[in-house]
């Protein structure tokens, strides 16, 4: 599985966009990039996942460049609820799924008033 | 459904003694895993299934038996609680044949305190 490589924390303040980017230098040709969110006490929570390009849902935007050895994580005017951990995933699908998975450190992101 | 479930929430063991954390989820996933969280830490994991009697080992394995009877249930068993054991656990489950990624569902935790 591709090691990533992210910042341990960040600040922002709120209605700010945040974009949070994480490398992947090692990613295979069929693996995925997923970022998961966790407040404090709970279970981390499933964002978004791409493959290539861009991605886009109601609650983030994911950018891969062409090389696909990094990728941003991008969330539109934050609140003081967005503060938590983020981590970013890389992983295999398919046939190649091994159903291993293996977060990092994540990324703390404190969002102030 | 009620996803990923996990008992108990909070437990106290003495060093030594063995216990089993309950694991069960009602969305028919293939995959699931037992993750560990060290106070301000990541999370890392421990062991993990890809279907009912098919086990295998993940980062931090030792000092912990899982087995995978059925396709609901995914208990993790502590063989002899040490301190450094002490920790909040998480299951997950996902489906096993997806399109694309991760999409893992997490339970809500248990807190264990070894003394």
């Amino acid at each position: 599985l591709a090691k990533t490589t992210q910042p341990i924390s960040m600040d922002s303040y709120e209605g700010q966009e945040v974009n949070i980017t994480c490398s992947h230098n090692n990613i295979a040709t069929n693996d995925y990039i997923t970022w998961y969110q966790q407040f404090p006490s709970q279970g981390p929570r499933f964002i978004i996942q791409g493959y290539k390009t861009k991605v886009t849902n109601e609650v983030a935007s994911l950018f891969i460049p062409a090389d696909r050895k990094s990728s941003t994580l991008s969330l539109p005017r934050v609140s003081l609820s967005d503060t938590a951990v983020y981590y970013c995933l890389v992983g295999a699908s398919g046939s190649s799924n091994t159903g291993k998975l293996i977060f990092g450190q994540g990324t703390t992101l404190q969002v102030k008033p | 459904n009620a996803g990923v479930t996990q008992t108990p929430k909070f437990q106290v063991l003495k060093t030594g003694q063995s216990m089993t954390l309950q694991c069960a989820q009602d969305m028919n996933h293939e995959y699931m895993s037992w993750y560990r969280q060290d106070p301000g830490m990541g999370l890392r994991l421990i062991h993990y299934s890809v279907g009912a009697g098919i086990t295998d080992q993940g980062e931090v394995p030792n000092g912990y038996n899982v087995s995978r009877s059925t396709t609901e249930d995914f208990p993790l068993r502590l063989l002899s609680a040490a301190p450094s054991q002490t920790s909040v656990y998480f299951c997950a489950s996902r489906p096993g044949t997806s399109t694309g990624g991760y999409e893992q569902y997490f339970g809500p935790g248990t807190r264990l305190t070894v003394t």
